[in-house]
């Protein structure tokens, strides 16, 4: 089955610092992936369209100046934190939609930052 | 805008019993996708179920399936012999159809299973 991947799972960061957060699709190519936020006991927020070879779109109250993403390969997009502060704490989770299907999006197990 | 509306921020079922989750939602479109999806306290999210808005049958999965009324705009799950391992935060999601659209999700039910 398809599988995606997150690296790290957990991060804990001091305030002020960056967080580079990686989802992998590991045996699917994607040219779409969406970067979630999931506060404490609440919904996944969409953050960010991640598209290959080309600019994110983000939803509006996003700050692609803070929250940098790279989709550099058809396997891989990254979510870095930048000057992060102990409000971005969260859940962050990424989905890739595979090239082979407009279906079903794969979600990765997400990853937790948390900042001091 | 699209909306998804659950409106059982918590639902509890004896297991072996059967238990509905309530979903509705707004859109304008007549091409769609409906999903449930279902987030174990690991949180990774696991597809349960899957609607093509165009399909009039209600999709099934074993012991999932779905009442799929497109005229009200509903979407409800149904468990049939609940599990303990069913106990999780299920989320109800929206996609446009036709294009690489995201998810939009509803706030989510939290389901616990008593044995």
């Amino acid at each position: 089955g398809a599988v995606v991947s997150q690296h790290p799972s957990w991060v804990i960061c001091k305030s002020g610092t960056s967080v580079k957060i990686e989802c992998r699709s590991l045996d699917f190519q994607a040219t779409t992936m969406f970067w979630y936020r999931q506060f404490p006991k609440q919904s996944l927020m969409l953050m960010a369209t991640s598209n290959e070879g080309s600019k994110a779109t983000y939803e509006q109250g996003v700050e692609k100046d803070k929250f940098l993403i790279n989709h550099a390969s058809l396997t891989l997009s990254t979510l870095t934190v930048t000057s992060a502060h102990p409000e971005d704490s969260s859940f962050y989770i990424c989905s890739a939609l595979p090239l082979s299907s407009y279906n079903e999006q794969f979600f990765g197990p997400g990853t937790r930052l948390t900042v001091l | 805008a699209q909306t998804v509306t659950q409106s059982q921020p918590e639902m509890s079922v004896q297991e072996a019993e059967t238990v509905t989750l309530s979903c509705t939602y707004d859109t304008s479109e007549s091409d769609y996708y409906l999903f449930w999806y279902k987030q174990p306290p690991s949180r990774q999210m696991i597809l349960v179920i899957r609607q093509e808005a165009y399909k009039q049958q209600n999709a099934t999965e074993n012991r999932f399936s779905v009442n799929f009324q497109k005229a009200a705009k509903s979407f409800s799950l149904k468990i049939s012999d609940s599990q303990l391992g069913d106990a999780a935060m299920y989320f109800c999601a929206y996609r446009r159809g036709g294009s690489q659209g995201n998810l939009i999700f509803g706030k989510g039910t939290k389901l616990s299973v008593k044995p």
